[in-house]
């Protein structure tokens, strides 16, 4: 199975301010078939980016993908309040579907 | 916001049948795949099992003996049986609906079922 390692584990920031979250794979993802989704407290996950760097439909520009091959990054270039929640990434590319272990997104 | 709509047991004893559905949403989409995901309490995601408009099914591997995910044939609903359940697969679990409209990927989850395996 892909294993899908997530860092940091917590991420203390400020409203305003600009956060990086990594995903780093056991090996190189197919087709960069990589998703980024958000999970707030008491509800469902819900999908940000898929593709390593498309934004599903309805999601604020604020939130981008990038990277390829192993190594992938979520950054949300201004937190908003509503932004501070935890946040998992999710390969596709080859069965069965793996998540990371989450990051972590609190208001410092 | 669209939810999906799941309904099903939520507390079961050890060896029972977990069963679950999920209604589809309908729109003007050219693809759909469905997929069942879980969450332990306190704990991450686990993928579950996927089936797509066509019916082709992909399982989690550490599943595979146990699960079954359908899709009714009129494309309302669709389903997870999860037989011989113990105390592990006590957690949380969504449906989720991808659709595809051109450019663009929509996503829809369920609110989330809570099952409890306990004797």
């Amino acid at each position: 199975d892909i294993v899908l390692t997530q860092s940091p584990g917590t991420l203390s920031l400020s409203p305003g301010e600009r956060a990086s979250l990594s995903c780093r794979a056991s090996q190189s993802i197919s087709n960069n078939y990589l998703a980024w989704l958000q999970q707030k407290p008491g509800q469902a996950p819900r999908l940000l980016i898929h593709g390593a760097s498309s934004r599903a439909a309805g999601i604020p520009d604020r939130f981008s993908g990038s990277g390829s091959g192993t190594d992938f990054t979520l950054t949300i270039s201004r937190l908003e309040p509503e932004d501070f929640a935890v946040y998992y990434c999710q390969q596709y590319g080859k069965s069965p579907w793996t998540f990371g272990q989450g990051t972590k997104v609190e208001i410092k | 916001q669209v939810q999906l709509q799941q309904w099903g047991a939520g507390l079961l004893k050890p060896s029972e049948t977990l069963s679950l559905s999920c209604t589809i949403y309908r729109g003007s989409f050219s693809d759909y795949f469905w997929a069942w995901i879980r969450q332990p309490p306190g704990k991450g995601l686990e993928w579950i099992a996927e089936i797509n408009h066509g019916g082709s099914t992909i399982y989690n591997p550490s599943l595979r003996s146990r699960v079954t995910i359908s899709v009714d044939t009129s494309r309302t609903q669709f389903s997870l049986k999860l037989t011989s359940v113990t105390a592990a697969d006590t957690a949380m679990y969504y449906c989720s609906q991808v659709a595809l409209a051109g450019n663009s990927l929509y996503n829809y989850w369920g609110q989330g079922t809570l099952v409890t395996v306990s004797s």
